[in-house]
């Protein structure tokens, strides 16, 4: 089993739709989260990054971690054409010295 | 404020040959890591620097592949004999301390044929 799991996808969505996509996790010590967005071709780019349980929201985007559950999402609202990419989750904890565990990532295409 | 510089950006060899990659961090981190990322996986961690000292190399096969970090600042991944499955994106990243946000570079596509 993975540390960390996430749907693959691909997953298609007409322009303003609200997107979700999710993780889940199996180490109870993971406390920082982190969503990343990669185009192609180029590196991960932060998008949100949260300490442990609860909400975040920045602009078109919410964070959510529910650590009860090993369950960590990130919605879109309004998505864009510009919003087509792959989302990364990835995660760490405090006895890990930062080292990131990521996700499969999922690929993401809104459709005008 | 200049973001993680990789170069260079792709690389085509053969297999048995070396090569090398280098990563500028962004001003002032302490903390640099190395990723590979494979088509369709996320990043997968190498190697991490605190200044230019290892924190964890647990995942480098250091039969291969090694990297450093001289004066703390730029650092250089090399591998050495490359092996098919190596093809792969190599990042960069960097962050001001252990824990803290990590911040890619464009990174280095390497195909070994």
């Amino acid at each position: 089993q993975k540390e960390v799991e996430q749907d693959p996808g691909p997953l298609s969505v007409p322009e303003g739709a609200i997107v979700s996509l999710n993780c889940t996790y199996s180490n109870s010590a993971f406390q920082y989260f982190m969503w990343y967005r990669q185009y192609s071709r180029k590196g991960p780019e932060l998008l949100m990054y949260t300490y442990s349980s609860g909400n975040k929201e920045d602009g078109r985007f919410t964070a959510q971690v529910d650590k009860s559950s090993k369950y960590i999402s990130l919605f879109i609202r309004d998505s864009q054409p510009s919003d087509s990419a792959t989302y990364l989750c990835a995660m760490s904890g405090n006895n890990q010295g930062g080292k990131l565990i990521f996700g499969q990532g999922t690929e993401l295409s809104v459709k005008p | 404020e200049a973001g993680v510089a990789q170069s260079p950006r792709y690389k085509i060899i053969e297999k048995r040959q070396s090569v090398a990659f280098w990563c500028n961090p962004i001003s002032g981190h302490a903390t640099l890591y190395w990723y590979q990322q494979i088509l369709g996986q996320g990043p997968k961690l190498l190697i991490q620097f605190q200044n230019n000292g290892v924190v964890d190399d647990s995942q480098l096969p250091k039969d291969r592949f090694s990297a450093e970090r001289l004066k703390g600042v730029d650092s250089t991944l090399k591998i050495q004999p490359a092996k098919l499955e190596d093809s792969a994106v190599y990042l960069c990243a960097s962050s001001p301390g252990q824990g803290s946000e990590q911040y890619f570079g464009p990174g280095t596509r390497l195909t070994v044929t």
